[in-house]
């Protein structure tokens, strides 16, 4: 069973500094994907990861992919109060298959 | 505008009484799927289908059923729902299966309670 683990779980930040946020996973998979939520709102994608080594970036948020250590990470970079919202990142184990499974979520918070 | 629907947004019903939410997309989408999340546990994926007639199980499929009789429509069926069917459903679609940078889009969310 494929089990996918974030961490941390909450993280409440101030304005102005870095972060990452990891997303491990338990089987081989070749596609990653990150996604945002905002409270009482639908999921917005935001990266899409295909291959070892992918680095995505849009804005103050990064990501990349690992595949030989099945970790993701989520980069953030000088955070401003606009990105508060849950983070989950999702993968895909079977190629073709679409099945998703996701992680659990990390709820983040950035203090003015 | 390239959108997913559903209906109803919100719905409070009762134990065993047959529902069905709808999911309807207009991008011409092959994969659609239905996902639950409640707290502390994430989205968990409920049925997928990767086209017309061709429909899988996700991660939690009991008590559900689905159909795909057309491209753009992938309703959820609880036949006879119970209180642990309570959650806040999510449907999505996506263009390509099996590759490509296509992203998936959601479906704005319904908020079933069973009582």
């Amino acid at each position: 069973e494929l089990k996918v683990e974030q961490n941390p779980l909450f993280l409440s930040m101030q304005e102005g500094k870095n972060y990452t946020i990891y997303c491990n996973y338990s089987t081989t998979s070749d596609r990653l994907y990150w996604y945002r939520q905002d409270p009482g709102k639908s999921l917005e994608s935001l990266f899409v990861l295909l291959s070892n080594g992918a680095v995505k970036q849009e804005g103050r948020l990064m990501a990349s992919l690992d595949t030989k250590a099945r970790l993701s990470t989520l980069h953030i970079t000088a955070a401003v109060h606009d990105l508060s919202a849950t983070y989950f990142c999702a993968v895909d184990a079977n190629f073709g298959n679409e099945k998703l499974t996701f992680g659990t979520g990390t709820r983040l918070t950035i203090i003015p | 505008e390239a959108q997913v629907t559903q209906n109803p947004r919100y719905l409070i019903t009762v134990t065993g009484k047959k529902l069905t939410v709808t999911c309807s997309q207009n991008m011409n989408h092959e994969y659609m799927s239905w996902y639950r999340q409640d707290p502390g546990l994430g989205l968990r994926q409920i049925y997928y289908s990767m086209n017309v007639e061709v429909t899988d199980k996700g991660d939690v499929p009991e008590g559900y059923k689905v159909s795909r009789k057309e491209k753009r429509n992938f309703p959820l069926i609880l036949e006879s729902p119970s209180p642990n069917q309570t959650s806040l459903y999510f449907c999505a679609s996506r263009l390509v299966h099996g590759g490509g940078t296509d992203t998936q889009y959601f479906g704005p969310g319904t908020r079933l309670t069973v009582l």
